[in-house]
């Protein structure tokens, strides 16, 4: 399968600090980012989708002025946490895909601590 | 909107026995894609299987393969030979034909192999 890496895979900060979690798609070229947080023990929940240098849209009651999502290549993206709380603490994933009928592939996920 | 469905939260096996995890879902689109998903203690996305909705033939991969029903809208997974790293979460996928479909995942089934 396709190669996607994720920086940091576990990161504790202060509350009310900013996070940025980089995804790149190694061997191919990613058209759209999906975003997700996954809580323990529940499955993965969709924060946002993004196309290459288009602005991101967010699923309903995820606040885009907190999650910032950039793509401003075909192989990185980006999101930061802003003025992170300790709710806010979860596991992100990124999921890149190539085409409209590619598969989608993961990052191997950030674990955001916030303290 | 679409919905999947996995109406067992955790199972468990013994090695080298067969398993079969249910997965149902409701669309109202005649053109998609299904999938399964595992997830190992490592938390990284593995895709496991994909198929088709046009295509009448069940999808295999090695010792695992699927039991595709279209009109019954069931999309189940069996594992054969089962061994130790198959213990994980998986999670059923449902995305439809358009451009710009996102996953919509199951709420996942904890599976164990025993030795």
């Amino acid at each position: 399968g396709a190669v996607v890496s994720q920086h940091p895979s576990w990161v504790i900060c202060k509350s009310g600090t900013s996070v940025k979690i980089e995804c790149r798609s190694l061997d191919f070229q990613a058209t759209t980012m999906f975003w997700y947080r996954q809580f323990p023990k529940q499955s993965l929940m969709l924060m946002a989708t993004s196309n290459e240098g288009s602005k991101a849209t967010y699923e309903q009651g995820v606040e885009k002025d907190k999650f910032l999502i950039n793509h401003a290549s075909l192989t990185l993206s980006t999101l930061t946490v802003t003025s992170a709380h300790p709710e806010d603490s979860s596991f992100y994933i990124c999921s890149p895909r190539q085409g409209a009928g590619d598969t989608q592939y993961f990052g191997p996920g950030t674990r955001l601590t916030v303290l | 909107a679409q919905t999947v469905t996995q109406s067992q939260p955790e199972m468990s096996v013994q090695e080298a026995e067969t398993v079969t995890l249910s997965c149902t879902y409701d669309t109202s689109e005649s053109n998609y894609y299904l999938f399964w998903y595992k997830q190992p203690p490592s938390r990284q996305m593995i895709l496991v299987i994909r198929q088709e909705a046009y295509k009448q033939q069940n999808a295999t991969e090695n010792r695992f393969s699927v039991n595709f029903q279209k009109a019954a809208k069931s999309f189940s997974l069996k594992i054969s030979d089962s061994q130790l790293g198959d213990t994980a979460m998986y999670f059923c996928a449902f995305r439809g034909g358009t451009s710009g479909s996102r996953l919509t995942f199951g709420e996942g089934t904890q599976l164990t192999v025993n030795p």
